[in-house]
């Protein structure tokens, strides 16, 4: 089955700075990579997704690159603010259904003030 | 506009004893699923239930079983609790589950002593 690896499990940054988490995955058949954000004591919540056949999407000061070839993918926050602070989750799955996720073991942001 | 309750949001059993994680959601999606978060282990999938009346098993659902009630409502059941099932339960929807967008509630934090 897939394998979903995510690094680094904690990561804190100067309100301001960029922000980048890096998943990689194991089953070269994966076309579907949603990242979430999970803040404390809530459940995850869907922030941006890419499909394979694209290389990047933006929406707004969030970015996720795509490298197919490696098996790798990131999650680039620009202009962080102390809002950005909580836990992201990357994950990946063949056909883009929700049945087949596998999850990253997740990131801790901190951003400080 | 709740999207996914989840009841209760706290419990402590003693081992051996058995509850049960009630889910409900208002947004007529057909697709039911039930997580489990861990330290450093991300999201692992239980149980899920793609429409009413079907469910299977998902990576981790030894010690566990579910009821999908109605389209609405999909139950959690743990018959003999063990301490290796203290954890954070997540209940989720999506739409026929191939959209690829999970919809979480806010979670059942349950301890096993």
């Amino acid at each position: 089955g897939e394998n979903v690896e995510q690094h680094p499990s904690t990561l804190s940054v100067q309100e301001g700075d960029s922000a980048v988490i890096k998943c990689t995955y194991s089953d070269s058949a994966s076309n579907y990579f949603p990242w979430y954000k999970q803040e404390l004591g809530k459940g995850p919540q869907l922030i941006i997704d890419i499909r394979s056949n694209v290389g990047e999407k933006k929406d707004q000061r969030i970015a996720v690159t795509l490298n197919k070839t490696a098996k790798h993918f990131s999650l680039h926050i620009t202009e962080t603010q102390p809002e950005d602070s909580a836990v992201y989750f990357c994950a990946a799955s063949f056909s883009g259904s929700a049945r087949q996720l596998t999850f990253g073991s997740g990131t801790q942001l901190t951003v400080l003030p | 506009n709740a999207g996914v309750t989840q009841t209760p949001k706290f419990q402590v059993l003693k081992t051996g004893q058995s509850m049960t994680l009630q889910c409900a959601q208002d947004m007529n999606h057909n697709s039911m699923y039930w997580y489990r978060q861990d330290p450093g282990m991300g999201l692992r999938l239980i149980y899920y239930s793609a429409s009413e009346g079907t469910t299977d098993k998902g990576e981790v659902p030894n010690g566990y079983n579910v009821s999908r009630l109605n389209k609405r409502e999909f139950s959690l059941r743990l018959e003999s609790a063990a301490p290796s099932q203290t954890s954070v339960y997540f209940c989720a929807i999506s739409d026929r589950g191939n959209t690829g967008e999970l919809f979480f509630g806010e979670g059942s934090r349950l301890t096993v002593l």
